[in-house]
């Protein structure tokens, strides 16, 4: 139990479209969904936090009208990065919580993004 | 400083070798302490957490010294799908989590 997807696995655009990376629990409801994102070498950092039906909560530093995020439904959150230039591409990684009664994040198995 | 740090390694062992990695943290906050595994281009996996008490799984054995700031993780008879980057993992309040870098292990025959 307690399985994240994310849709694509990988995607290369280019520079100036806009890419939707989805992240589903696929077998149980996520009370909280959070994206990361990791270059390499470096460590997973937290670009926002959020809550079904609510608006996401953003890390410093982390442009909300860039990276929209949307979390229509206890499954379902997506990560739109508008108008991606080369800077933004990254892995890019989603967790949830509630399949758990100890608030572990569970990791779905990201989506390799490269912008031309 | 950063919030999280380890030694990013690599640390190349061999096969039956015991090793064992360190970190520290920053927020004397924070809550509570896990170590992740990240294979090559995959997602971070839960691999322990850690108590205040010392745990244990097997072959891996988790430390935390909060007096310190000071966690750690000590992997007995190396095996060769133990090459991975091991992540330290520290969360402040119940939502965030806050990653180290990382240290890379790589076990060889």
């Amino acid at each position: 139990g307690a399985v994240v997807s994310q849709h694509p696995s990988w995607v290369i655009c280019k520079s100036g479209t806009s890419v939707k990376i989805e992240c589903r629990s696929l077998d149980f409801q996520a009370t909280t969904m959070f994206w990361y994102r990791q270059f390499p070498k470096q460590s997973l950092m937290l670009m926002a936090t959020s809550n079904e039906g609510s608006k996401a909560t953003y890390e410093q530093g982390v442009e909300k009208d860039k990276f929209l995020i949307n979390h229509a439904s206890l499954t379902l959150s997506t990560l739109t990065v508008t108008s991606a230039h080369p800077e933004d591409s990254s892995f890019y990684i989603c967790s949830a919580t509630g399949g758990s009664a100890y608030n572990e994040q569970f990791f779905g198995p990201g989506t390799r993004l490269t912008v031309l | 400083r950063k919030e999280v740090e380890q030694d990013p390694g690599p640390f190349n062992v061999p096969e039956g070798a015991t090793v064992a990695f360190n970190c520290t943290y920053s927020n004397s906050a924070s809550q509570s302490f896990f170590w992740y595994r990240q294979d090559c281009r995959k997602e971070p996996k839960l691999l322990m957490s850690v108590y205040s008490s010392g745990n244990e799984d097997g072959r891996f054995t988790a430390q935390l010294n909060r007096a310190s700031q000071y966690i750690s993780l000590l992997i007995r008879d190396s095996k060769l799908s133990d090459s991975a980057t091991y992540l330290c993992v520290v969360n402040v309040n119940t939502d965030k989590l806050i990653f180290g870098t990382g240290t890379r292990l790589q076990v060889f025959p």
